[in-house]
């Protein structure tokens, strides 16, 4: 089964600095993992996936994040800070028979001005 | 299109009462979820119903919680009676697909429960 662990529960950036929030899974098979953001007083919302193919895989507002199976890490970064990006971010991934998804513990991150 | 609704938003009960949330998820979605998120911590899931029928309640406290989607359209989640440890939001979800998983959710805003 797999699972996922976010390192920091809270991170803050000045704005327009790197963003960088961190993610760790444990899995026995090629992962399928997520970054969904969720907004104050808001859903969830998918802000991108990662299945197979390119290891770089862009999503919406300018993030990224980079498979490296040898750190078995899915690390979400952005250029430049918006104070915009202040929300909690949360890592997932599909584990199980059942192919649920599994989130991290959420990193709220806080865009300082 | 519009999004997943949920309701109440909000919900202040004491111990040992009931409470039910309700659910429309996006038209036309086959699968639906119920997700439990305790301050501090990611959305766990409860259940999750492909049309009107449950594909997982495994994590489903089934002495005390109650779902149902009748019609395979949209959905309620009962608890009762409530104790203090149910205070959480509750995440509904959908998504399209009706084969396997995409990972690939659309929630509705939650609805924060709180047990006094």
């Amino acid at each position: 089964a797999q699972s996922v662990t976010q390192l920091g529960s809270h991170v803050s950036v000045s704005e327009g600095a790197l963003v960088l929030l961190r993610c760790n899974y444990s899995s026995s098979v090629p992962p399928y993992l997520f970054w969904y953001v969720q907004y104050p007083n808001q859903g969830l919302q998918l802000l991108l996936k990662y299945t197979t193919g390119a290891t770089l895989v862009k999503g919406i507002n300018g993030f990224e994040a980079e498979f490296k199976k040898s750190e078995t890490s899915f690390h979400l970064t952005k250029p430049s800070a918006h104070m915009s990006d202040a929300a909690e971010y949360f890592c997932a991934g599909l584990s199980g028979s059942a192919r649920q998804l599994t989130f991290g513990s959420g990193t709220q991150l806080t865009v300082l001005p | 299109e519009a999004g997943v609704a949920q309701s109440p938003r909000y919900k202040i009960i004491e111990k040992r009462q009931s409470v039910a949330f309700w659910c429309n998820p996006i038209s036309g979605h086959a699968t639906l979820y119920w997700y439990q998120q305790i301050l501090g911590q990611g959305p766990k899931l409860l259940i999750q119903f492909q049309n009107n029928g449950v594909v997982d309640d495994s994590q489903l406290p089934k002495d005390r919680f109650s779902a149902e989607r009748l019609k395979g359209v949209d959905s309620t989640l009962k608890i009762q009676p409530a104790k203090l440890e149910d205070s959480a939001v509750y995440l509904c979800a959908s998504s399209l697909t009706s084969g396997a998983n995409t990972g690939e959710l659309f929630f509705g805003e939650g609805s924060r429960l709180t047990v006094l």
